[in-house]
């Protein structure tokens, strides 16, 4: 079992670009949760997909939108990008049907971004 | 609305002490708890979790917490740190219904001198 992994690990960006990060979920498990990561802090919850739908999202603006695939991966997107958009993005998978309903959350080694 | 206080921001401890990081929650039901170990440049692993039940868990490489209902307190302890226990440690609260969904607070960065 692979666990969650994520692409790229590191990622450059200009100011204005868009940018795509992608996740691939823990074996078995059926939702994916990204999470933004700054530095100095905690993780921050972005949403969450489960059946190919955003199930929840936090407080962050429409220029963060994501996307779930039947494989039950995901890919988050932002556009327009902030230098304040520099983070860790990390995603976590985890099962919301299904016998290892809601043991805890699995999470990936997460996409360095940096916004210059 | 759900929030998590870490109070210290920098810990510094000598290898074999004793260890406690502080946790607060607030949550308007009953909580799902976490402790996250992440070491630098790395992701989140999960060392213990309080679901229900008995209020002192234990979790991976010697870690242990106690949830404390009146004090909305989930406190980290290790009896004996190694120097391999340096990293940032995360508490977080979660949803019953929702281990994908947590609030983090800010971590608590411990040093480890030999």
């Amino acid at each position: 079992d692979a666990g969650v992994t994520q692409s790229p690990t590191h990622l450059i960006k200009t100011r204005g670009q868009q940018v795509t990060l992608r996740c691939s979920p823990k074996s078995g498990h059926d939702t994916v949760s990204w999470y933004q990561q700054a530095l100095g802090q905690g993780p921050q919850f972005i949403f969450q997909y489960y059946e190919e739908e955003e199930r929840q999202r936090g407080n962050f603006p429409d220029r963060f939108s994501g996307h779930q695939f039947p494989n039950y991966s995901s890919e988050l997107n932002v556009n327009a990008l902030l230098l304040g958009d520099s983070a860790l993005y990390l995603c976590a998978s985890s099962q919301l049907q299904g016998p290892q309903l809601n043991t805890e959350a699995f999470f990936g080694q997460g996409t360095r971004l940096t916004v210059v | 609305a759900q929030s998590v206080t870490q109070p210290d921001i920098h810990i510094t401890v000598s290898e074999g002490a004793s260890l406690e990081l502080r946790c607060n929650y607030s949550y308007g039901a009953t909580p799902y708890l976490f402790w996250y170990v992440q070491s630098p440049g790395q992701g989140l692993q999960l060392l213990l979790k309080y679901f229900s039940g008995d209020t002192l868990v234990q979790g991976i490489k010697g870690f242990e917490a106690e949830f404390k209902r009146s004090q909305s307190s989930f406190n980290l302890r290790k009896p004996s740190v190694h120097w391999s226990d340096a990293a940032e440690y995360f508490c977080a609260v979660g949803a019953r219904t929702n281990a994908g969904k947590s609030t983090f607070g800010d971590g608590t960065t411990l040093t480890v001198k030999p």
